[in-house]
């Protein structure tokens, strides 16, 4: 088992420009977060991705969106990137439904950094 | 005043001594409480997860939660150098696969042999 992967792992762009970060989930998860942990803070939720629809959003301007696709996997973009961009994006993934003990695995992360 | 507070340490402790990790909170209505590890360069990893108050216990790990004074700890004992890293709680108003997680900053520990 893969576990949830990332890609890629480091990543820089310039300010202006647009940025897709991508997630596979673990085998048998069938929803994915997004979060962005900055240096020295805890993980903020970006959003939730369940049945290929955004199921939850957390405070992000539209400059971040999303997508799933039909086998689970999912993409972040990120436009018109500005320097306050920068941060650890994590993926996590768990299985919808799985009851008062659901479990989110997290990936390794995309470290995106704007110059 | 955050939703949770965290005390971001760093924390230093000799091999072997029992390490106690905190988090308070001001939200009420949080009953699913959960502490995760993460690695430098690496994600976070679930250690304990725990609903509403009481103690629940894991090997080395003891997490225990007071909704009363809205305050939760981790408890490590006979820690190891491999036990060093952040230490983040994290806690949700809600079960199931669609809640939102609120996190608090991470306690950097350092385990020394």
């Amino acid at each position: 088992d893969a576990g949830v992967t990332q890609s890629p792992t480091h990543l820089i762009k310039t300010r202006g420009q647009q940025v897709t970060l991508r997630c596979s989930p673990k085998s048998g998860h069938d929803t994915v977060s997004w979060y962005q942990q900055a240096l020295g803070q805890g993980p903020q939720f970006i959003f939730q991705y369940y049945e290929e629809e955004e199921r939850q959003r957390g405070n992000f301007p539209d400059r971040f969106s999303g997508h799933q696709f039909p086998n689970y996997s999912s993409e972040l973009n990120v436009n018109a990137l500005l320097l306050g961009d920068s941060a650890l994006y994590l993926c996590a993934s768990s299985l919808a439904d799985s009851g008062i003990t659901d479990t989110q695995y997290f990936g390794p992360g995309t470290r995106l950094t704007v110059l | 005043q955050k939703e949770v507070e965290q005390d971001p340490g760093p924390l230093s402790v000799p091999e072997g001594a029992i390490v106690s990790l905190n988090c308070t909170y001001s939200n009420s209505a949080f009953q699913y409480f959960m502490w995760y590890r993460q690695y430098s360069r690496k994600g976070p990893e679930l250690l304990m997860y725990t609903y509403s108050s009481g103690n629940k216990e894991d090997g080395r790990f003891t997490a225990q939660v007071d909704k009363s004074s809205k305050y939760i700890s981790l408890f490590i004992r006979d820690s190891q150098p491999s036990d060093s890293a952040t230490y983040l709680c994290a806690m949700s108003a809600r079960a199931g696969n669609n809640r939102k997680l609120i996190w608090g900053l991470g306690t950097s520990l350092a385990v020394n042999p």
